[in-house]
This record gives structure tokens, sequence and C-alpha cells, in this order.
């Protein structure tokens, strides 16, 4: 298997912008996470969804946010309007229940960088 | 409110010795404990996991230490080389919940 795949790998935008992060989990896995890292705050959980349902999106910092599953092999994060505090990396990660639901896998993540 | 406390923020170790990373939590509903490894430009990967009913686990040169009454976990690393350089996270999940809540990371550089 390829993994969990995300594209674009890196992202330069302006301030007001939309932006759109892909993902593809591993084929079979029913747990999709997506995750924001920057140095001030670490790795933080945004949302997830299991079996294509938003389960918890608590973790989503405001409004602006926005994130579907639309099948099991495909997830968006979206950013509308995106402003520089936004500036990121997001993964996105996939795991399979009967594994413990515990063993995500992550993506290579995506460099958001909003200007 | 940061739940995973993670420590040192960096670790510098010389080739073959002992690298330990600590972490401590407060939320007593976490009942899996994971260490995540991360390279540069790379998501982060599992690295190995305990549950908080026993104390240690090891796998290979490295070992997880659970301490369950003082609610700290810790990672070490034997005979440490200069690949295990990267970033160390330590991670639990609330029981009956799915996501994970991280540590701030462990900048770890082996130097030959």
């Amino acid at each position: 298997d390829a993994g969990v795949i995300q594209s674009p790998r890196h992202e330069v935008t302006e301030m007001g912008q939309e932006v759109t992060l892909r993902c593809k989990p591993i084929s079979g896995h029913d747990y999709l996470f997506w995750y924001r890292q920057t140095m001030m705050r670490g790795l933080e959980l945004l949302i997830y969804f299991n079996n294509n349902v938003p389960i918890d999106d608590s973790g989503m910092p405001e409004d602006r946010f926005s994130a579907k599953m639309p099948n099991a092999s495909f997830s968006t994060l979206k950013i509308q309007p995106s402003e520089p505090r936004d500036s990121a990396v997001y993964f996105c990660a996939s795991s399979q229940f009967g594994t413990g639901a515990n063993i995500q896998y992550f993506g290579a993540g995506t460099r958001l960088s909003v200007l | 409110q940061q739940q995973v406390k993670q420590s040192p923020q960096s670790l510098i170790v010389q080739k073959g010795g002992i690298s330990i990373i600590n972490c401590a939590y407060e939320n007593t509903a976490f009942d899996y404990f994971p260490w995540y490894q991360q390279f540069p430009g790379k998501g982060p990967a599992l690295l190995i996991a305990i549950r908080p009913d026993v104390s240690e686990k090891k796998e290979g040169r490295f070992t997880i230490s659970f301490n369950k009454s003082a609610k700290q976990f810790s990672l070490h690393i034997m005979d440490s080389q200069p690949g295990d350089s990267a970033t160390y996270f330590c991670a639990a999940r609330v029981s009956g919940a799915d996501g994970l809540t991280f540590g701030k990371g462990t900048h770890l550089i082996i130097q030959p």
C-alpha cells in the first residue's frame, strides 16, 4: 500500500484566499484524522471521521475551517478565508478498527504558508 | 490546557548512550500511550506503545516505562545511534475516544 497520501505537499497562498488540502487514506481504514502541527502548539487534533462520518470536530479552531469526507477514499480540509496564523503543517492520518483503532498512520503532511 | 507534558524540549546524546524522554499526564481517563518518531519532512510514525496495565514494554532498543500512580511515562533508547536523531512525541488517548493528544515533542540529536 502507498500509505496515506496528502496533496499538495506545499501550499503558499495570500491572506483571504481559500485553501483546500486533500487526503487519501489507506485502503480499508475506517478512521481518518486531521492534525495541525506548529512550533508553538505542537500536534493538535482538528477533527476525525469514522466511516466517513465526523465524530469529533472540537479541535477545529473556528468556522473558517471545514472538513468533509465524501467517501472512504477521500477527505478535504478547507480554510476560507485563510489567515497568516493558519500557517502550519497539516497532517492526515488513518487507522483501522480491529487494530484497536490505535495505530494511526500519518501522511507526509501539507506545509501551508499564508502570506 | 496541555494535557500531556513532555520534556526535555531538546536532547543531545553521544552515540552508544541512553536517551531518555519523559512525559506526564493529568487525565486518568487516558488508556493508551504511544510514542511517535518523526524525521524532517515526514509524518510521525508509531514507534512503540503501552497500556496502563503494564509497567514496561520493550521492543529492541526502545523501552517504555510507565508509572500509573505518578501519571508518568518515559521512552528509553538504549545504545543510541545517529539514525535515531529525530523528533519524538509522546501521546495519549482517552478511553472510548479515538483522537490522540500529543506532547510538544523532543528534538533528539545523537552525536557520532
